[in-house]
This record gives C-alpha cells, structure tokens and sequence, in this order.
C-alpha cells in the first residue's frame, strides 16, 4: 500500500515564524502535491513538483515555498507564518506514468494554526 | 468558467435510494478522471477512476462525457455509511490534479 507520511497532525505556530511541513512518500512516485483545505473553499492547490528540485506553482503559492531535494520528500515552507494560513494541508503524490493506477495518494493531513 | 465545479449540496437522501452527482470541467486536455470519498476531519482516499467507456464499481458507476465535459457518479442502493463529502478530479496532461469543491452526502435512515 502507498504511504504517505506528513510530519505533525497539528501544529500551533506564531505570526512571523518560518514554518516546515513535510511530506514522505514510499512508492516512489514523480509527482507531489501541496493543497490547502479551507470550508467553503475546498482543495486548492499550493504547489505541485514532477521531478526532484522540479516545482510548480498552484493556484495560491504567495506567502509559500517548496523544496524537494529527493524524490521521496517534499517540504512546504511558510516564510513568514500569518494568520490567514491557519488551514488543514494535505501533501499528496501520485505516478507520473499516463493511464491507469495514476491517482493521488494522501497524507494523514497537518492542521495548522498560527496565531 | 471555473476549472472543476460541484453542486456543494447538500444531498440529503434516504437510505436505499439512487443518487447521482455531476462534475464538469473546463480543461479539454484533461486526460484521466477520479471520484474521491472524504470523510469529515479525514484526508479523501480515491473512490474510483473514471474510464473512457464508464465503469462500475458494485454500487457505483461512474460516467464521462468528454464531449459536454463532465464526469458523474451514480451511488445506487445508499448506504448510511455513504455519508460524506465526494470530490471529482480531473488530471491534466501536466499531471496536476485539481479538485472540485465536493459534494456533501447525507443518507438519512
């Protein structure tokens, strides 16, 4: 079965504060995903690598950045936490091979709050 | 037009009836398709792809119609545990996968 992983379930944070979430992945997947959750808004996506050191921005990537320096590991970086952030995120991966068995796979989720 | 829309619902539906769910999309070079289950407070876990010539999966069909754009989910015999939130996404040729807003799901016993 896929796995993945993200480092904390919750997490509280201070305006101002430079935050990491990461995101591990088993299966050797190419692709990885960083989506936000908000209600009323649903999953919008943050960033989105398709290769090591590969990233491309989503819909919202201000006040956010991305590192993935191996294949299995993809960070999401808050430089400068703020309240608007506060959010559930969802770090995702998925094959890069076209066709079938292609979907997604999450993680468990991070619920952050800055405050 | 946005890129994947929803009715965000809710459906309210009593246990044993049929539902259906549509989901359109505004990017052509969409190349494969995916219903995703979400439970409250839970990450969404894929519920099914959607093939070209549709497919089903026991109680659920899923559909596409790359001519209209939309892809639909078709829940028969409801179950209380069907309960939740259901998200259609397309994957582009880029490999991003974007998701719609869901749709909430409630049988009612």
């Amino acid at each position: 079965d896929v796995k993945v992983t993200q480092s904390s379930r919750y997490l509280v944070k201070r305006t101002g504060e430079k935050v990491f979430l990461e995101c591990v992945q088993d299966m050797d997947h190419e692709n990885m995903f960083w989506y936000r959750q908000d209600p009323g808004l649903g999953l919008r996506l943050i960033y989105f690598s398709y290769d090591v050191k590969m990233k491309e921005k989503g819909d919202i990537p201000e006040g956010y950045s991305v590192s993935r320096e191996k294949k299995e590991r993809f960070s999401l970086i808050l430089e400068s936490a703020s309240t608007n952030q506060t959010s559930m995120y969802l770090c995702a991966s998925s094959s890069g091979a076209q066709g079938l068995n292609t979907e997604a796979f999450f993680g468990q989720g991070t619920r952050l709050t800055v405050v | 037009r946005k890129e994947v829309e929803q009715d965000p619902g809710p459906f309210n539906v009593p246990e044993g009836a049929t539902v259906a769910f549509n989901c359109t999309y505004s990017n052509s070079a969409s190349q494969s398709f995916f219903w995703y289950r979400q439970d409250c407070r839970k990450e969404p876990k894929l519920l099914m792809s959607v093939y070209s010539s549709g497919n089903e999966d026991g109680r659920f069909t899923a559909q596409l119609n790359r001519a209209s754009q939309y892809i639909s989910l078709l829940i028969r015999d409801s179950k209380l545990s069907d309960s939740a939130t259901y998200l259609c996404a397309p994957k582009g040729k880029d490999d991003k996968i974007i998701f719609g807003k869901g749709t909430r799901l409630h049988i009612l016993p």
